[in-house]
C-alpha cells in the first residue's frame, strides 16, 4: 500500500521564521495530497490540498510544491507564529483511502 | 462549535471488555471514517461508510465493528479489548466518498482509549 514519508519529524524556530515541511509517497496512483494541522489537545484540520496535476497552491503564508516526478511534497510557512505550533499531517489519497505521515511537530517561540 | 461530536473524550477500559465510541456529525456529510492514532503507529485509516454502507475496511481484526444507525452516526464497538488497542480513535467525515466528490475529511476531537 501506500507510504507516505515526513521530515523532520521535528522543528523549532523563532517567530518570524520560515519553514520547511517535506513529505514524499511511494505510490504514483495518488492524486490528491490534503494537509493538515494538529494544535495540542485539538483535532486535526485541514489546511491546505494540491492534486496531482497541479504544481503550486498558496494559501496565505502557506505554499504548498508537489513534483510529481520525485513523488515529493514541500510544506512552506513564512513569518511564522506561535499559534503555528503544532503537528503537521501530510496525507496522500489512493484508492478512495487517505495515507497519513507520521506528522511533523513544529514550535514556534515567541 | 463542534460539527463532529466524539463520546465521551476518555475512556478506560479493563482488558477483554467492551466498549462503544460513539460519533455523530452535523455537517450534512454523506461519508464517514474512523481512524486511529497511537504512539507506534501513524494516524492510521479503519472503515469507511457511505449512506451508512461499509465502503472500505483496513482493519484486520473482527473485534472492532462500526454501527451506522443513521447517515450522522457511525459509532464504534470494540469487544475483547486488549492493552495494544489503547490508541485515540478519531471520527472523521467528509461530503463524499470517493475520488469525484469534496473530500476534505472534518474531524472530530478524539477518543482517548486506554486499556489496562
Amino acid at each position: 500500500g501506500e507510504q507516505v514519508e515526513q521530515l523532520p519529524s521535528s522543528l523549532i524556530v523563532q517567530e518570524g521564521a520560515s519553514v520547511l515541511i517535506n513529505c514524499s509517497y511511494t505510490d504514483s496512483a495518488s492524486v490528491y495530497f490534503p494537509w493538515y494541522k494538529q494544535e495540542p489537545g485539538k483535532r486535526l484540520q485541514f489546511i491546505i490540498d494540491i492534486r496531482s496535476n497541479m504544481e503550486r497552491k498558496q494559501n496565505q503564508r502557506l505554499t504548498l510544491l508537489f513534483d510529481k516526478k520525485t513523488k515529493h511534497l514541500s510544506l512552506h510557512i513564512t513569518a511564522t507564529q506561535p499559534g503555528d505550533s503544532a503537528i503537521y499531517f501530510c496525507s496522500a489519497r489512493n484508492n478512495n483511502r487517505i495515507f497519513f505521515g507520521d506528522g511533523t511537530q513544529l514550535v514556534v517561540k515567541p | 462549535d463542534p460539527k463532529i461530536i466524539q463520546k465521551p473524550k476518555y475512556l478506560v477500559a479493563v482488558t477483554g471488555s467492551e466498549k462503544i465510541l460513539i460519533c455523530e456529525q452535523y455537517l450534512g456529510h454523506n461519508a464517514m471514517y474512523w481512524y486511529r492514532q497511537s504512539a507506534k503507529k501513524p494516524l492510521e485509516f479503519m472503515f469507511s461508510y457511505s449512506y451508512q454502507k461499509l465502503m472500505d475496511n483496513q482493519t484486520a481484526s473482527s473485534r472492532f465493528q462500526p454501527q451506522s444507525s443513521k447517515k450522522n452516526h457511525l459509532d464504534l464497538q470494540i469487544t475483547a479489548l486488549k492493552p495494544d488497542d489503547s490508541a485515540t480513535y478519531f471520527c472523521a467525515s467528509s461530503q463524499a466518498w470517493g475520488l469525484r466528490g469534496q473530500n476534505t475529511l472534518y474531524f472530530g476531537a478524539g477518543t482517548r482509549l486506554s486499556v489496562l
